[in-house]
């Protein structure tokens, strides 16, 4: 069975430091991977995601993640954060032939203190 | 932009009711999807369809049935409501890719209706 595990479920920094926030799944197939993040009282929204190709991907807000398949994990990083990025941010995998099903992991809060 | 709107973003219930939470979609999307959110829990599926009148169960569908009449609307019933049903729920929409040709991997979600049933 496919699993996501998320190894943080509080992360505090302190602003324009860097933050990594880690993911690993678990998986007998290929897989593909997301990394959503949830502000207050809002839906959703997708910041990256690793189809193919590049293992290094970059998404929006200045995020990126990179994707290795050794250690099945996708973590996500940013070099320096602000106040705005505190949420709530969720790593989810779906698989081939799946109907895009996702399947996600606990979730990580990131507390950004000035 | 993509749109996913759900009928309330705040409900309260009793024990008991029959409740039904809406969702819309207007890109055309083929796949729409109801999850629950609960703390340290993450998302979890509770049914999906992939086409009018189809619905498939997710992995939590005790206690919840669907209902997808039209391609942009997503129904999601509570038969007998408990207060264990008490939690978030999201709606979300993408394409399904082996019939549309497009992408569906990225899912576009709703605001949430935060169900309390007392």
């Amino acid at each position: 069975a496919q699993s996501v595990t998320q190894l943080d479920s509080q992360v505090p920094v302190f602003e324009e430091a860097p933050v990594e926030l880690r993911c690993n799944y678990s998986s007998s197939v290929s897989v593909y991977l997301f990394w959503y993040v949830q502000y207050p009282n809002q839906g959703l929204q997708l910041l990256l995601k690793y189809l193919s190709g590049s293992t290094l991907v970059k998404g929006i807000n200045g995020f990126e993640a990179e994707f290795n398949k050794s250690q099945t994990s996708f973590h996500l990083r940013k070099p320096s954060v602000h106040i705005s990025d505190t949420a709530e941010y969720f790593c989810a995998v779906s698989f081939s032939g799946g109907y895009n099903k996702l399947i996600f992991g606990a979730g990580t809060r990131l507390a950004v203190h000035p | 932009d993509v749109k996913v709107t759900q009928s309330s973003r705040y409900l309260v219930k009793r024990t008991g009711e029959k409740v039904f939470l809406e969702c819309v979609q207007d890109m055309d999307h083929e796949n729409m999807f109801w999850y629950r959110q609960d703390p340290g829990l993450g998302l979890r599926l509770i049914y999906f369809s992939y086409d009018v009148k189809m619905k498939e169960k997710g992995d939590i569908p005790e206690g919840y049935s669907v209902s997808r009449e039209k391609k942009e609307r997503f129904s999601l019933i509570l038969e007998s409501a408990s207060t264990n049903q008490t939690s978030m729920y999201l709606c979300a929409s993408s394409f399904r890719t082996r019939t549309s040709g497009r992408d569906g991997h990225e899912q576009y979600f709703g605001p949430g209706t935060r169900l309390t049933v007392t």
